[in-house]
Order: structure tokens, then sequence, then C-alpha cells
């Protein structure tokens, strides 16, 4: 089976750095995925780690480890349209996603 | 290139009803999955179809049924509505199966309601 835990709410301050934390429970998964989903939206797709290792998409980066069954998501220079939730996702077979976790981004 | 497309956004259902809702997926993609969103549960799979063929169901009763046509387009169906299938359905879309190297393109989503 497949369980992926990240923090319920994450608050920042704008200009800030946070970083939204995945661990997950599962067998011969195909990398992480993460997807944004602001208030009344679609879920939308940010990043994706296949191998382990740091992946960076402009003020967003992602980063896997296998080993220690855990990921995350760094925002860097948070902006007010930052302020959204944010799911993990695995994918085996079909793609399975966290809870999510909402970020606000404070003035 | 035009987006997911479901339809109706929202609907409002009895219980014991059935309720039909409808999802047209981005021009060439062949997946089509099924997401029920709830407050606080995330993102529950409900099933996948790849060329008219269910690949992959998620832990949910017999009630929720879909299909897929030729056209790649797909329908979900619930009976016997319960109060609990109230939420939003995701319907997502990708040019293949394979997983976070095909993403997932969503749609808005259906807003049921069971009273």
């Amino acid at each position: 089976g497949q369980s992926l835990e990240q923090p319920s709410e994450v608050t920042a301050v704008e200009g800030a750095i946070v970083q939204i934390n995945c661990t997950y429970q599962t067998s011969g998964f195909y990398g992480l995925s993460w997807y944004q989903q602001h208030d009344g939206g679609a879920p939308t797709f940010l990043s994706y780690n296949a191998l382990d290792g740091l992946e960076e998409t402009g003020r967003f980066s992602s980063f896997l480890s296998r080993s220690d069954s855990y990921g995350y998501l760094l925002l860097q220079e948070l902006q007010m349209k930052d302020s959204a939730s944010y799911f993990c996702a695995a994918y085996n077979n079909d793609m399975r996603f966290g809870a999510g976790t909402r970020l606000t981004v404070k003035p | 290139k035009a987006g997911v497309t479901q339809t109706p956004r929202y609907l409002i259902k009895t219980r014991g009803q059935q309720v039909t809702l409808s999802c047209s997926p981005i021009s060439g993609h062949r997946s089509v999955s099924w997401y029920q969103q709830t407050p606080g549960q995330g993102l529950q799979f409900l099933f996948e179809y790849f060329s008219e063929t269910q690949r992959n169901k998620g832990n949910f009763p017999g009630r929720f049924s879909g299909r897929q046509f030729s056209n790649s387009r797909s329908e979900m169906n619930v009976s016997t509505l319960e109060l609990g299938d109230s939420a939003l359905y995701l319907c997502a879309s990708s040019p293949s199966r394979g997983g976070g190297h095909s993403p997932l393109h969503f749609g808005n989503g259906t807003r049921l309601t069971v009273t």
C-alpha cells in the first residue's frame, strides 16, 4: 500500500523560506511529485523527483531521499500568492496523494 | 490547447439518487483519473482509465463506477448517494500512464452536495 504524511499547516512571512516535508511508506513507487492547489482551484503540477537529489524550478525546489523515504518542497522568496495547499504524491500503478499542507503567507 | 473540462460544476442531489459526472481530457491525453477531495482528506484515488479500460481502482464501494469512451472522454457514476459522498470530484488527464514524469492535468472539479 501507499501512505504519504505531510504537515497539515505551515505559516510563514513574505520573503521567507519554507520547507514542506513529506514522508512516505510505499513499495515500488516511481518518484515523488508535488502539486499546488489554490482555494477553489484545480491542483497544478509543480515538480517531480524521479531520482534522489534536488530539483530546482525557479523559486521552488524539491528534494527526494529514497533511503530515508522522505522528500520536501522548498519555497523561497515567499509571496502572498504562494498561499495555497501543497500535496506530495507518489506513483505505483496510480498516483496517490498526501492529505496536503496548507501554507499561509503573511505580510 | 483547452484544459480538462468537467461538467457540471455544481450538483445538488438527494440521498438515494444517482449522479453522473463528465470529464473531457486535454486533446491527445489518453489517461483519465478520478479523485474525491474532502476537507482534511486530500485527494482520494477513485479509478484510472486508459484506452477505454479501467486500469486501477481505489478503495471505494461498488456504488462508484466509471467508464471511458473511444475519444478518451470519461464519466463517473455514483449510485444510491449517501451524505458522505458530498465532496469535490476531480478529474485529471495525462498523455500516458507511468507516473510523475507524465504530470496530471486537473479539471476544476464537480462540487457534489448530497442532502
